[in-house]
């Protein structure tokens, strides 16, 4: 069945450091790909999407290209704030007749320290 | 404008109870999805409702759940005979329409004792 693997956190990192959050995925298929962010006492949020491949999504200074020779979709920002602490999800949802249904991660704890 | 809401927040019940879980989506929303996440673990799908009726419900773990949208806006859904197992966040989302971003609301945090 359809998988999506992220790298294990928790990662902690100082303000104004590269962040680079891993994920690969397993779906038959061309599916859609997203991020999703949840700070502390909120909802899930969408951050970014791509839907084919070669498409880079792209929002708040994070970015994450679909590459679908290696099944990846991994999230990266130059220059990570404080207030970037969060979960990260990574997420797919396939197309055709399933293309309501998202697939996560099981969620990256990203802390970022001043 | 309103985002989804969840009511209730959290909700502490015994083992063996029936406990509803209630989803306002944002208005106009046709489609709503209900998602199950557990503990250190990502959300996980349970059933899609496109207006009134179960689209797709075959993430429902077994039939002690049951969920209903009987105007095609609020969603229910129920948990008859709650195990200690059940015990997790239940998030509700919705978009305009299926293939569209689904918007999550904060989640009901069920603990079952």
């Amino acid at each position: 069945g359809d998988s999506v693997t992220q790298m294990e956190g928790p990662v902690t990192l100082s303000e104004e450091a590269f962040l680079t959050i891993n994920c690969t995925y397993t779906a038959t298929g061309y599916p859609s790909l997203f991020w999703y962010v949840q700070y502390p006492g909120e909802g899930l949020q969408l951050l970014l999407k791509a839907t084919k491949a070669d498409d880079k999504g792209s929002n708040k200074g994070f970015e994450a290209t679909y590459r679908k020779e290696t099944t990846s979709f991994h999230l990266e920002k130059g220059s990570v704030q404080v207030s970037d602490s969060a979960v990260y999800f990574c997420a797919l949802r396939k197309g055709g007749g399933s293309n309501y249904k998202l697939t996560f991660g099981k969620g990256t704890l990203l802390t970022v320290n001043p | 404008g309103a985002g989804v809401s969840q009511t209730p927040s959290n909700k502490v019940t015994e083992k063996g109870k029936y406990v509803e879980l209630r989803c306002d989506p944002i208005s106009g929303h046709t489609a709503l999805y209900w998602y199950r996440q557990s503990l250190g673990q990502g959300p996980e799908f349970l059933i899609y409702f496109q207006g009134t009726g179960a689209a797709d419900d075959s993430g429902l773990p077994n039939d002690r759940f049951f969920a209903v949208r009987p105007e095609g806006s609020v969603s229910t859904l129920k948990i008859q005979r709650t195990e200690r197992g059940d015990s997790a966040v239940y998030l509700c989302a919705s978009s305009r329409m299926r293939q569209e971003t689904q918007y999550f609301g904060p989640g009901t945090r069920l603990l079952v004792l």
